[in-house]
């Protein structure tokens, strides 16, 4: 199976900070990249689906970037909401798989 | 939405159960999928079942894997037998609107599973 390397393990930002996020694949994949949110005890939430499209009642400071090995997840300016754990997840091949998990936290 | 339920503890060498019941909308479309999340470590998708009853499992689990579906009931469930420490875990259902691999767009928060004696 593919494996999905995320960056940092943990981000430590404020409010209104631009905040990149990263997901490497051990091989190149397509376009299917997706992103997901989750806030302890919750459920995880999709953000993005094909790198870069948005899921629907997502706000619009997520963006999903990148192609062949290389992703990306921005958030333009930081909200108080925003403060989880984000997951990428490859769906080109195999069982698709996910990365271990960038958590972002205050700062 | 969705909601797990089952035993948070099982026994080595045991079998562990779980359903997942559908609420505002109904198993007779998409795939449904069981996906655990071992502390630490990544996501990993265990396997789906799709309204029909055909299932799909994840090669490294296949043996192990057995999912159901009850559509006049809206549940569908999981049974993974022989279970050892490795399978403790959060395990989530999740829908996918196409076969897997696919996203998951709906997850229910998830039910954890403790495998000791």
């Amino acid at each position: 199976d593919i494996q999905m390397t995320q960056s940092p393990s943990t981000l430590s930002a404020s409010i209104g900070d631009r905040v990149t996020l990263t997901c490497r694949a051990s091989e190149t994949i397509s376009h299917y990249l997706a992103w997901y949110q989750q806030k302890p005890g919750k459920a995880p939430k999709l953000l993005i689906y094909k790198t870069s499209s948005l899921e629907s009642g997502v706000p619009s400071r997520f963006s999903g970037s990148g192609s062949g090995t290389e992703f990306t997840l921005t958030i333009s300016s930081l909200q108080p909401d925003d403060f989880a754990t984000y997951y990428c997840q490859q769906y080109d091949s195999g069982s698709g798989t996910f990365g271990r998990g960038t958590k972002v936290e205050v700062k | 939405q969705l909601r797990e339920s089952g035993p948070g503890l099982v026994k080595p060498s045991e079998t562990l159960s779980l359903n997942c019941t559908v609420s505002g909308g109904s198993v007779s479309t998409y795939f449904w999928s069981w996906i655990r999340h071992p502390a630490g470590r990544e996501m990993e998708w265990i396997g789906r079942v799709f309204h029909s009853g055909t299932t799909k499992y994840n090669p490294s689990l296949k043996s192990r894997v057995s999912m159901s579906i009850d559509t006049s009931n809206n549940i569908f469930s999981l049974k993974l037998t022989s279970v050892t420490a490795a399978d403790t875990a959060v395990y989530h259902c999740a829908r996918s609107l196409y076969e897997p691999p696919d996203t998951f767009d709906i997850w229910g928060q998830g039910t954890g599973v403790i495998v000791s004696s």
